[in-house]
């Protein structure tokens, strides 16, 4: 079976200032891991994905992603938060090859609030 | 052209009422999903259509129906809701299932869909 676990239900951080979006997955294979977003009364929206290789990934609105293989972590980054990335965030894990395989389990997500 | 249509956007129906939700893409993905989303909750998958077949059926309740007339489109047939069916229905699309490898879902917007 494959979980995410996002730990902090609520994130509030200060524009301007770095901001972290925690995610830990289990999986029994390899894992394929995304971070999405969502907007009020919209639809998720892709940010970025971690497949294999370069344990950092870049996405888009300059997010990026630590894959850290050893901690089971793949955290959400990024260097200068804007007000209008206030959103609900959610980490999804597939399990390549496992028996969830082409499922997306995602976590409970965290709401990203940043204050003027 | 990277858009995942739904329509319509808010839905009220009575219990006893068939309605039909609709979703389009013209991406050429072939791999469509339904999604039900409770207010600030994860999205819980319910149906996978691999190239136009039903691939995973997540033992939703036989009162949903889906239907995948072709590439592009999807629907989600609706007969004798109950109360707490209610909820946002979003359909997503991806390039190839995930089986294939792992390939980020574009999301619609959403149904709004009350059951009263």
């Amino acid at each position: 079976a494959q979980s995410v676990a996002q730990p902090e239900d609520q994130v509030n951080v200060a524009e301007g200032n770095p901001l972290t979006v925690k995610c830990t997955y289990s999986v029994s294979g390899n894992p394929y891991l995304f971070w999405y977003v969502q907007y009020p009364n919209r639809g998720l929206q892709f940010l970025l994905k971690y497949i294999t290789g370069d344990n950092l990934v870049k996405g888009s609105y300059g997010f990026e992603a630590e894959f850290n293989k050893s901690q089971t972590s793949f955290h959400l980054k990024k260097p200068s938060a804007l007000v209008s990335d206030s959103a609900l965030y959610f980490c999804a894990v597939d399990n390549a090859g496992g028996t969830s395989y082409g499922k997306l389990t995602f976590g409970q997500g965290t709401i990203l609030t940043v204050h003027p | 052209d990277t858009e995942v249509t739904q329509t319509p956007k808010h839905l009220v129906m009575g219990m006893t009422n068939k309605k039909s939700l609709k979703c389009e893409q013209h991406m050429g993905h072939r791999a469509m999903y339904w999604y039900k989303q409770k207010a600030k909750k994860p999205p819980e998958l319910m149906f996978v259509y691999s190239y136009e077949k039903l691939s995973i059926n997540e033992s939703v309740p036989s009162r949903f129906s889906p239907e995948c007339p072709n590439s592009s489109l999807l629907n989600l047939h609706l007969h004798a809701l109950q109360p707490e069916d209610s909820a946002l229905y979003l359909c997503a699309s991806s390039l190839r299932p995930g089986t294939e490898g792992s390939y980020e879902q574009y999301f619609g917007p959403g149904t709004r869909l009350t059951v009263t």
